[in-house]
This record gives C-alpha cells, sequence and structure tokens, in this order.
C-alpha cells in the first residue's frame, strides 16, 4: 500500500516564479518528513526536512509546509531556477529503519 | 569525509546467477540503510542495521535476499538466484545515530537480470 502519495508526476515552472510539490500520506503515525531531490545517477540528496511537532520549516528559498489535519505536506521553492530541475522524493516515517516514500515528481524549471 | 560508496555501480546477470552488492557508509554512522528502487518509483525500505545488528528485514522480498554488516561499517546485499523481476536500482542510505533523521544516500547500483 502506498502510504505516502505524490500525485503529480511532473511539474513545469518559469525560472524566477514558485515551485509547490505536494505530498499525501496516510499513516497518521508518521512523525518526521523530510524531502530529497534526486539528479540522474545519483542518489537521493536530502534536502529540508520537518517533524510533526511544526508546520513550517525554512531553509533558503526551500519552505516545506506541513498540515497534519489533512495529512499533507508541500515543499516551496522561491525563487526557482534552472538548476533545481530534478526528480523530488517526499518521505516519511514513524520510526528509525522506517522511511516510506513516494514515488516522486520531476521539476522542470524553464530558463 | 568521502560520503557512501557503493560497488558495483553497474551489474548485469544472468536469471538463475547470484549477486553481491556492496556499501560503504559514511565513517561513523550507526545506522545502514538498503533500499530498492523501481524505474518509475520512489524508493521502497528492504533492511535495517544499527552497528552490526539487523533490527529490521521486512522488506527483503523473499529468502533469495540476504543482507549482513558483520563489522558494524560496510554491508553487503547478496540476490541468490536472480529473477528477472529483482532488476531495479539498489540504494544505500546511512545514518549517523539511531534517530528519524537525514540518512545520506550512496549513487546506487543499477543491476539488470537478463
Amino acid at each position: 500500500d502506498q502510504q505516502v502519495k505524490q500525485n503529480s508526476p511532473s511539474l513545469s515552472v518559469q525560472e524566477g516564479r514558485i515551485s509547490i510539490l505536494n505530498c499525501d500520506y496516510t499513516n497518521s503515525m508518521f512523525d518526521y518528513f523530510l524531502w530529497y531531490k534526486k539528479y540522474p545517477a545519483e542518489g537521493p540528496t536530502f534536502l529540508i526536512s520537518i517533524s510533526s511537532i511544526k508546520d513550517k520549516n525554512e531553509d533558503g528559498r526551500f519552505t516545506v509546509f506541513l498540515n497534519k489535519s489533512a495529512k499533507h505536506l508541500s515543499l516551496h521553492i522561491v525563487p526557482s531556477q534552472p538548476g533545481d530541475s530534478a526528480v523530488y522524493f517526499c518521505a516519511a516515517s514513524a520510526w528509525v529503519g522506517d522511511m516510506r516514500f513516494g514515488a516522486g515528481t520531476r521539476l522542470t524549471v524553464k530558463p | 569525509g568521502a560520503g557512501v560508496s557503493q560497488s558495483p555501480r553497474y551489474k548485469v546477470a544472468k536469471r538463475g546467477q547470484d549477486v553481491a552488492l556492496r556499501c560503504d557508509p559514511i565513517s561513523g554512522h550507526v545506522s545502514l540503510f538498503w533500499y530498492q528502487q523501481a524505474l518509475g518509483q520512489g524508493p521502497e525500505f528492504l533492511t535495517y542495521f544499527q552497528n552490526e545488528a539487523q533490527l529490521d528485514k521486512s522488506g527483503l522480498p523473499s529468502d533469495r535476499f540476504f543482507a549482513e554488516r558483520p563489522e558494524g561499517s560496510v554491508s553487503t546485499l547478496k540476490i541468490q538466484r536472480t529473477q528477472q523481476e529483482d532488476s531495479a536500482v539498489y540504494l544505500c542510505a546511512s545514518s549517523l545515530q539511531g534517530a528519524p533523521e537525514e540518512q545520506f544516500f550512496g549513487p546506487g547500483t543499477r543491476l539488470t537480470v537478463l
């Protein structure tokens, strides 16, 4: 069963605009959420995380929002840059070792 | 220091062959994870080690899959009698402690079973 879902396989935005990537989860036991970025032929690279006690975490151009009641999180990238073009994975964890990933969203930032 | 390394980067096996995939985690990292990533999907958890102890192997798809980390550092994922459905990228990740936290991934081994 897919406990973490990224319903948009792809997203295209113009350079300088905001990119919003969405993620939904079903397991209410998840209490730690992460976003990873992946380039071709490389492993995923950690981007930003948020624990369930917060509803927002910001790191430079990247902000993650968590809505626990809706079991929804989103990643905002502002402003988007061509180098941000990659596949973004949402992940959630209830305890160490049990990290579940979504299927990923391919972001393309056009110059 | 170096990141997580995996070898080989690519492996082609004939159906029925045994394969061994190696992972060198970041030095000092307690936790080590193996994932399987099929084309177009996210990584799927296979197994987890804390030091040399395999604490969870619930994600291993069959008894043909076996993982070890005998000295709490390097880990090997072995697949016996490979099948075509085993074709995937196998990712290894490590993390510093034993708590939910960011995991550092290696580049993966792409296994193709013919």
